[in-house]
This record gives structure tokens, C-alpha cells and sequence, in this order.
């Protein structure tokens, strides 16, 4: 299985601030079709995830544009450009090129 | 808009089977697979399956096989997921979400439903 490490696990973050979240896997995350399947979720407490990022940089439909992604190959990360209460939650990198497998989360609060 | 309305609560005594179904709406049923990932209490997300609601083929996680069935309605656009011989391990929060069409990626989720496993 493709092991996912995420980094921080914890980040407490000042409003109005950037955060930053960073994702790794342990092989090449480049499928054999050309894509790179690398994904970010959003958990809101006591909420569902909810898809952010796919495909390393995509931007899910209804996503704010404080939120964007990069890397490639094995190393990624996830940039919120300036914080918001309504960011609090735990964040998941999610691969999905050798069946699917989850980082261990991110929780973001506020300072 | 899409929507995945889940089945409410379960407990259930170790042992037993718990069969949790997945309504969609919103978008054409059987072009869109199904993905299934629980997430036990205070924990990370863990993948368990998927199906093709077209023809109904599955592909379980290694860890579950034997344990899970992952079945669908297509006259509902219903999917439903059994794990049977439940063990207190297995308490979680239980999430059907789609697989987006022509990619491994998955979009939508549902609102999740929790199933306990107590004596």
C-alpha cells in the first residue's frame, strides 16, 4: 500500500495568516494514464469531508481561491492563502493512483 | 445538485452483521462508482471498497475481504454496504462517497452514518 505522511500534524494558525500542510507518499503518486491522483479533503468538526483539491492543483467547484495546491511525484502541499475561522477542521491528503489511501490529517486551528 | 443520504444509527452486539445503504440523487446513477471509507472515533479516514453501479463488480480492501459486501439498487440508486462478524473495532463512522467519472478521483460525500459495536 502507498503510505501517505502528512506534516504537521498540528498547526495553529493566526487569522488572516497563511497555513501551510505538506504531504508525502511513498512511492511516485504519477499514474500509468499521465495523472497524478493526489487529492485534499477538508473535515469540519462533526462534518463529512469535503473534497478541496484534486489532481495536485484543481480547485473543487464552490472551493475559495484561498485554497491551492502543488508538487509532484512524491511531495505535495496544501497553502491556505490567508486563514478564516470557518478553515478550522482536520485536513487529509488523499491518493487515489494505487487504490486509495489517506495521510494521517492535519488539524488547523486558530491561535 | 448531488446528494448521498445515508441510513441512520446502528448498534450492534460483536459478532453480528450491520447493512448500511446510500441513496443518490441528483445525477445518473449507474455512470458514477461508489466508494465506501469509515473512519473510527477520533481517527484518520480508512478506504474500504468500491462498486461500479453499473454492473455491480466490487473491489475490497485486503484488510475487510470476507467481511464486506458492497451491493446496489439500481431502481432506488441505492448502494449498500454489509460488514458482517463486527467486532468492537469496527465502531466507526461509515461514508459512501463518489468516484468522480473517468478518474480515480471521489467528489461527494454523504453525511455519514455510525454504527456501534457493544455487548
Amino acid at each position: 500500500d502507498i503510505v501517505m505522511t502528512q506534516t504537521p500534524l498540528s498547526s495553529p494558525v493566526t487569522l488572516g495568516q497563511p497555513a501551510s500542510i505538506s504531504c508525502r507518499s511513498s512511492q511516485s503518486l504519477v499514474h500509468s494514464d499521465g495523472n497524478t491522483y493526489l487529492s485534499w479533503l477538508q473535515q469540519r468538526p462533526g462534518q463529512p469531508p469535503r473534497l478541496l483539491i484534486y489532481k495536485i492543483s484543481n480547485r473543487f467547484s464552490g472551493v475559495p481561491d484561498r485554497f491551492s495546491g502543488s508538487g509532484a511525484g512524491t511531495d505535495f502541499t496544501l497553502k491556505i492563502s490567508r486563514v478564516e475561522a470557518e478553515d478550522v477542521g482536520v485536513y487529509y491528503c488523499m491518493q487515489a493512483t494505487q487504490s486509495w489511501t489517506f495521510g494521517q490529517g492535519t488539524k488547523v486551528e486558530i491561535k | 445538485q448531488v446528494q448521498l443520504v445515508q441510513s441512520g444509527a446502528e448498534v450492534k452486539k460483536p459478532g453480528a452483521s450491520v447493512k448500511v445503504s446510500c441513496k443518490a440523487s441528483g445525477y445518473t446513477f449507474i455512470s458514477y462508482y461508489m466508494h465506501w471509507v469509515r473512519q473510527a472515533p477520533g481517527q484518520g479516514l480508512e478506504w474500504m471498497g468500491i462498486i461500479n453501479p453499473s454492473g455491480g463488480s466490487t473491489s475490497y480492501a485486503q484488510k475487510l475481504q470476507g467481511r464486506v459486501t458492497m451491493t446496489r439498487d439500481t431502481s432506488t440508486s441505492t448502494v449498500y454496504m454489509e460488514l458482517s462478524s463486527l467486532r468492537s473495532e469496527d465502531t466507526a463512522v461509515y461514508y459512501c462517497a463518489r468516484g468522480v467519472s473517468g478518474s480515480y478521483d471521489i467528489d461527494y460525500w454523504g453525511q455519514g452514518t455510525l454504527v456501534t459495536v457493544s455487548s
